[in-house]
């Protein structure tokens, strides 16, 4: 595609629900990352996918979050027993390689827990 | 660990006024600098970026010069445009080998005709 797309653009749960969040990125990029933004703050790294596996997930703040990119395309950010702290903007960003410093973003994902 | 200091916003100019936006950092190693903007309703997108220090990344007229000896990459416009009122992020990067950002807050930029 001709950009990173990241479905649902908005996703209201309820606490204790389970909520999965996609990211297409663009075709060919290998690098993958998400990363959370809470109101008023920067992006925090999450995880990163080279390929299918994830090389990093050590920004993942507990086991109810979990993420998965079976193909090395298309991945998912998993949330389970979702909390009303978990309520921010989830951006996934794309690179051609490991190695490359140019990251594409998405324009996110609201989800808010009530 | 590692962080970057933006100065708060919003920062509010008249079109054409000189633009400055402060960034400091703090790292571990020896990381990559760089600034992403946020136009309204689009992602993030890498204004420009140094991966050394005295290097000036430079872009749509913007420019930020890495000074290690300061710790500094403060974004710089000499005459701004409506059409910049965005959303200004620094960051950094110390991963080897692949690119883990570390974000500022963000600084928005209003500019009025």
């Amino acid at each position: 595609g001709a950009g990173v797309s990241q479905t649902p653009s908005n996703k209201v749960t309820e606490k204790g629900k389970y909520v999965e969040l996609r990211c297409d990125p663009i075709s060919g990029h290998t690098a993958l990352y998400w990363y959370r933004q809470s109101l008023g703050q920067g992006p925090e790294f999450l995880i990163y996918f080279q390929g299918t596996g994830a090389a990093d997930d050590s920004g993942l703040p507990n086991d109810r979050f979990f993420a998965v990119r079976p193909e090395g395309s298309v991945s998912t950010l998993k949330i389970q027993r979702t909390e009303r702290g978990d309520s921010a903007v989830y951006l996934c960003a794309s690179s051609e390689g490991a190695t490359n410093e140019k990251l594409f973003f998405g324009s996110g994902t609201q989800l808010s827990v009530l | 660990g590692n962080s970057v200091t933006q100065m708060e916003g919003p920062v509010t100019l008249s079109e054409e006024a000189f633009l400055t936006i402060n960034c400091t950092y703090t790292a571990t190693g020896y990381p990559s600098l760089f600034w992403y903007v946020q136009y309204p309703g689009e992602g993030l997108q890498l204004l420009l970026k140094a991966t050394k220090a005295d290097d000036k990344g430079s872009n749509k007229g913007f420019e930020a010069t890495y000074r290690k000896e300061t710790t500094s990459f403060h974004l710089e416009k000499g005459s701004v445009q409506v059409s910049d009122s965005a959303v200004y992020f620094c960051a950094l990067s110390v991963s080897s080998g692949y690119s883990t950002l570390t974000f500022g807050k963000g600084t928005m930029l209003l500019v009025s005709p």
